[in-house]
């Protein structure tokens, strides 16, 4: 069965430093993999996605992720964190067939420290 | 981006009562909508899978006639949650993937927060 996995609950980091979010999926195949913003009391903001191709994938917000199949990772990463950034990611999973189904992590919440 | 729309934001009903909360894409036509749950400071989990024109594929452990969905058109989903109790109180978020893009990219909705008093 398909699963992601966010290991850190919340991770605080200073205003300017850089970030990185961890994300492990388990799927047989190579998934569609999203990941997504959501400010409290909110709905969900794609960030960016991967399909197939390249894999660094950059998104909006200045974020990337970097799908690695060795690792079965999809690690979000951001080289200046913003205070604004400081909200809820979700790593996602999809399987390949028509049904596009997501499977949510059980997110990360980022602190941004002034 | 597509805009994908929730109804109400926000509600409060007696126990006992239906809910309706309605999901609707506002410039794309939705073939497949999905009804997911939050719980507070928990992800998403998914409900259920709503097929215009035909029954909601319901996730193992929801209980479909608590959870009453119809799709019957290309723009609208809809969710009733009947004889709402307060274990039923939850964020209650749609989302709705474009029948005619190609990238499967899933649109989300601001999300329904329903209390059940």
């Amino acid at each position: 069965a398909q699963s992601v996995t966010q290991p850190d609950i919340h991770i605080t980091v200073s205003e300017g430093a850089s970030l990185e979010l961890r994300c492990n999926y388990s799927y047989g195949a190579t998934p569609y993999l999203f990941w997504y913003v959501q400010s409290p009391g909110q709905g969900l903001q794609l960030l960016l996605k991967y399909f197939s191709g390249d894999t660094l994938v950059q998104g909006i917000k200045g974020f990337e992720a970097e799908f690695k199949r060795s690792q079965s990772s999809f690690n979000l990463r951001k080289p200046s964190v913003h205070w604004s950034d400081a909200a809820e990611y979700f790593c996602a999973v999809a399987g390949m067939d028509s049904s596009y189904k997501l499977i949510f992590g059980s997110g990360t919440r980022l602190l941004v420290r002034p | 981006g597509a805009v994908v729309s929730q109804h109400p934001s926000w509600v409060i009903c007696k126990s006992g009562t239906s809910v309706k909360i309605e999901c609707r894409s506002l410039d794309f036509q939705a073939t497949t909508m999905f009804w997911y749950r939050q719980f507070p400071k928990q992800s998403l989990m998914l409900m259920a899978t709503s097929n215009e024109g035909s029954k909601a594929t319901y996730e193992q452990g929801v209980e479909k006639d608590k959870f009453l969905i119809n799709h019957a058109s290309l723009t609208l989903s809809t969710l009733t949650v009947t004889s709402a109790h307060p274990e039923d109180s939850s964020f209650y978020i749609c989302s709705a993937r474009d029948g005619g893009g190609t990238t499967g990219e899933l649109f989300f909705g601001e999300g329904s927060r329903l209390t059940v008093l």
